[in-house]
C-alpha cells in the first residue's frame, strides 16, 4: 500500500446521499488517480489530476466530483447522480517517471443501499 | 474502440509449472505495457513495465514479452508457487499519455 491512505476501508450510505471517499499520499507523487472496480470487471478511471488544482474526466466520471487543493489529498465524492455507485474504489499515484508503474492505495469498498 | 483482452477463465496450474498469461490489445499503438498483480479486496501491486522497443524483460521469477506486431503481451512466472496465486491485471498507457487503461485480469491458482 506503500504510502496512500484510503479512509475507511468499508462505507455504507443510503441512496440519495453524497459520500465523499479520503485519498492521502506521502509518496511526493504529481500525479493521483481514481479508479473504479466491479466484480470480475477491470479498473475504469473516473478522474486523474496531474497537479495540484488541475483535474481531468476519465471514463466514467459522470455522478463523481474531485478536488485536487493540496498535492497530498485526492478527494472523491460521489453523488447521488452516480447510478450504480456500489463498487470497489481505488486511488492511485504516479511518480511520472514512466519506468515504473502506479502505487494504489487499499482501496474503499462502498455499499450503497 | 480500443480494447484490451484477458482470459476470462481462471488458470489452474500445478506448483513447480510455468504458468503464461496473455494480455492481447486492439486498435492501440501503446508505448509501454504493464503488469500488475491483485489479492481479493486489496489494491493492485505493480510487477513489470516493458516498452514498445523491447521485446522481453525478467524479474526474478517473472518474465514479460511484447510483440507489437501480434498486439500480445505473455506474462510468465516460472516454478510457480501457492503464493502465486492470485488475479494478474495488464495495463496499457492511454491516449492521454498519462492515465492507463486496464484489462479484466486473469485469476491464477497455484495448486500444491
Amino acid at each position: 500500500d506503500g504510502g496512500i491512505t484510503q479512509s475507511p476501508k468499508y462505507l455504507f450510505r443510503k441512496e440519495g446521499q453524497n459520500v465523499t471517499l479520503s485519498c492521502e499520499q506521502n509518496l511526493n507523487h504529481d500525479a493521483m488517480y481514481w479508479y473504479r472496480q466491479d466484480p470480475g470487471q477491470g479498473l475504469r478511471l473516473i478522474y486523474y489530476s496531474q497537479i495540484v488544482n488541475d483535474f481531468q474526466k476519465g471514463d466514467i466520471a459522470e455522478g463523481y466530483s474531485v478536488s485536487r487543493e493540496k498535492k497530498e489529498s485526492f478527494p472523491l465524492t460521489v453523488t447521488s447522480a452516480q447510478k450504480n455507485p456500489t463498487a470497489f474504489y481505488l486511488c492511485a499515484t504516479d511518480p511520472g517517471t514512466q519506468v515504473g508503474g502506479q502505487y494504489f492505495g487499499p482501496g474503499t469498498r462502498l455499499t450503497v443501499t | 474502440s480500443q480494447k484490451i483482452e484477458q482470459n476470462s477463465e481462471a488458470l489452474n496450474i500445478q506448483e513447480g509449472k510455468t504458468a503464461t498469461l496473455t494480455c492481447n490489445y486492439t486498435n492501440y499503438s501503446p508505448a509501454y505495457l504493464q503488469w500488475y498483480r491483485q489479492d481479493p479486496g486489496r489494491g493492485p501491486v505493480f510487477l513489470l513495465l516493458i516498452r514498445e522497443n523491447e521485446k522481453e524483460k525478467r524479474k526474478e521469477r517473472l518474465k514479460v514479452t511484447f510483440d507489437t506486431t501480434l498486439k500480445q503481451s505473455l506474462f510468465h512466472i516460472t516454478a510457480s508457487q501457492p503464493a502465486d496465486s492470485a488475479t494478474y491485471l495488464c495495463a496499457l498507457d492511454s491516449d492521454s499519455g498519462y492515465a492507463l487503461n486496464f484489462g479484466k485480469g486473469t485469476s491464477l491458482l497455484v495448486t500444491p
